[in-house]
């Protein structure tokens, strides 16, 4: 199994807290990704990273920010939750692009927003 | 905008009783499609990636097919382990070189003994 960890596992909070979310690869990987997933839809993208410091936006990024300050880490914010973004959300990581970019994803976090 | 479709959403089987499961997909251009197993409570599973029409792949008891419009996971005798939802994605191109998924919303399969 790829190394991909995401802290915490679950989490309940309330509208209106900042709310940020681990994912740590062990694999020196250069691509990481944030994505969450809701019933009735696919998984969607949130976030992505092709390096360190640098990110940019998925489909659903409105209400989240990120961060990667190093190789193995990118976190995930949600500056003011609110109760749409109770989701489970995923972080997968490749380690390249174009052909034979096979993405590995982690176990979850499950957001709940009161 | 990239489009993927799967059906059914959810498929019963008997122990044994051998099916297919469809993706089908619209995008400006294919750069590769992807099959995923979910168990519940877990990430997704990579198991193929397809990047040319006609092109297939094995494992165990699955096998994913590719033409121009869809793709088909082929479940042959399947046994209750394989009960899951089975994910498809297309591949696109982002910034920086990354690579984005587009996801269909899945196939929920149960295997009854």
């Amino acid at each position: 199994d790829a190394g991909i960890t995401q802290s915490p596992r679950h989490k309940v909070t309330e509208t209106g807290t900042p709310v940020t979310l681990r994912c740590h690869q062990t694999e020196n990987h250069r691509y990481m990704y944030w994505y969450r997933q809701d019933p009735g839809h696919g998984l969607r993208l949130i976030h992505y990273s092709y390096g360190v410091k640098d990110t940019d936006k998925g489909e659903v990024s409105d209400g989240y920010s990120v961060s990667r300050s190093k190789t193995e880490d990118f976190l995930l914010t949600l500056e003011s939750a609110t109760s749409s973004q109770t989701s489970v959300y995923f972080c997968a990581i490749s380690e390249r692009s174009g052909r034979y970019n096979e993405q590995f994803f982690g176990p979850g976090t499950r957001l709940t927003v009161l | 905008e990239d489009q993927v479709t799967q059906s059914p959403e959810a498929l019963r089987l008997q122990e044994g009783e051998s099916s297919s499961l469809n993706c089908s997909y619209t995008v400006s251009g294919l750069r590769g499609l992807f099959w995923y197993r979910q168990d519940p409570g877990k990430g997704p599973e990579f198991l193929f990636t397809l990047y040319s029409a006609g092109e297939e792949k094995e494992k165990e008891r699955l096998k994913a097919t590719l033409t121009k419009k869809e793709s088909f996971l082929h479940i042959t005798a399947p046994k209750p382990e394989d009960s899951a939802t089975y994910l498809c994605a297309v591949q696109a191109v982002l910034g920086g070189g990354a690579d984005g998924l587009t996801f269909g919303k899945g196939t929920h399969l149960i295997i009854q003994p």
